[in-house]
């Protein structure tokens, strides 16, 4: 599986966009680009995913660049309650393993 | 909204004993997890399971794991001689499919505490 790269903190102000970037220059044709939330030490929680192109639902926008080498998950208004540690993880269409990194732990302010 | 539950949320064992960690996953899903987390550390894969036998498992799921689906609600986590090293919150996961076209679940976490 691809490896990803994550700022390891951000901070973000309540109401305003969170951008959240991922690199994963190594991603292979059949690797999805998926984002997992994990707040404290509760279990991780799926936000979105795709493979080439931009998605959205009601929780987030995932932009991939054309070159599939990096993307940028995007929390429209912050709350205090998506402070989290974000995983961007690249898994393979062949395989149910996701491998986490370390994250971004992204800590929203009043 | 349907959700994977773990039983118990934290079990404390001595060094040497087993443990079983159960999961209920979401009803219509089938394929299963488990991963761990040791405390500040990174969220790791243990195995994937799916039609009564496992599909994959990392390098930590040795001898001393096992994972069974008894029945048709839950699914079990076996430590057969716990070891210090073993303490960590214990995640299991369901995804109605495969995860190229579908989420994994994640439920709640057992802690697990070898003394």
């Amino acid at each position: 599986d691809a490896k990803t790269t994550q700022p390891p903190s951000m901070d973000c102000a309540e109401g305003r966009a969170a951008n959240l970037p991922c690199n994963h220059s190594t991603i292979s044709g059949n690797e999805y680009v998926y984002w997992y939330r994990q707040i404290h030490s509760q279990g991780p929680q799926y936000i979105i995913h795709g493979l080439k192109n931009n998605e959205t639902n009601e929780m987030a926008s995932l932009i991939i660049t054309e070159d599939r080498k990096s993307s940028t998950l995007i929390l429209p208004h912050a709350t205090l309650r998506d402070t989290a540690v974000y995983y961007c993880i690249a898994a393979s269409s062949n395989t149910g393993k996701l491998i986490f990194g370390q994250g971004t732990t992204l800590q929203v302010k009043p | 909204e349907p959700e994977v539950t773990q039983t118990p949320s934290h079990q404390v064992t001595q060094m040497g004993q087993e443990v079983i960690l159960r999961c209920v996953p979401i009803s219509n899903h089938l394929y299963f997890y488990w991963y761990r987390q040791i405390l500040g550390q990174k969220v790791e894969f243990l195995v994937s399971f799916y039609n009564n036998e496992i599909s994959e498992k990392s390098e930590i799921f040795d001898d001393q794991f096992s994972v069974e689906r008894p029945d048709g609600s839950n699914f079990t986590l076996k430590i057969r001689s716990t070891k210090l090293e073993d303490s960590a919150m214990y995640f299991c996961a369901s995804s109605p499919t495969s995860v190229s076209t579908d989420t994994q679940y994640f439920g709640p976490g057992t802690r697990l505490t070898v003394l």
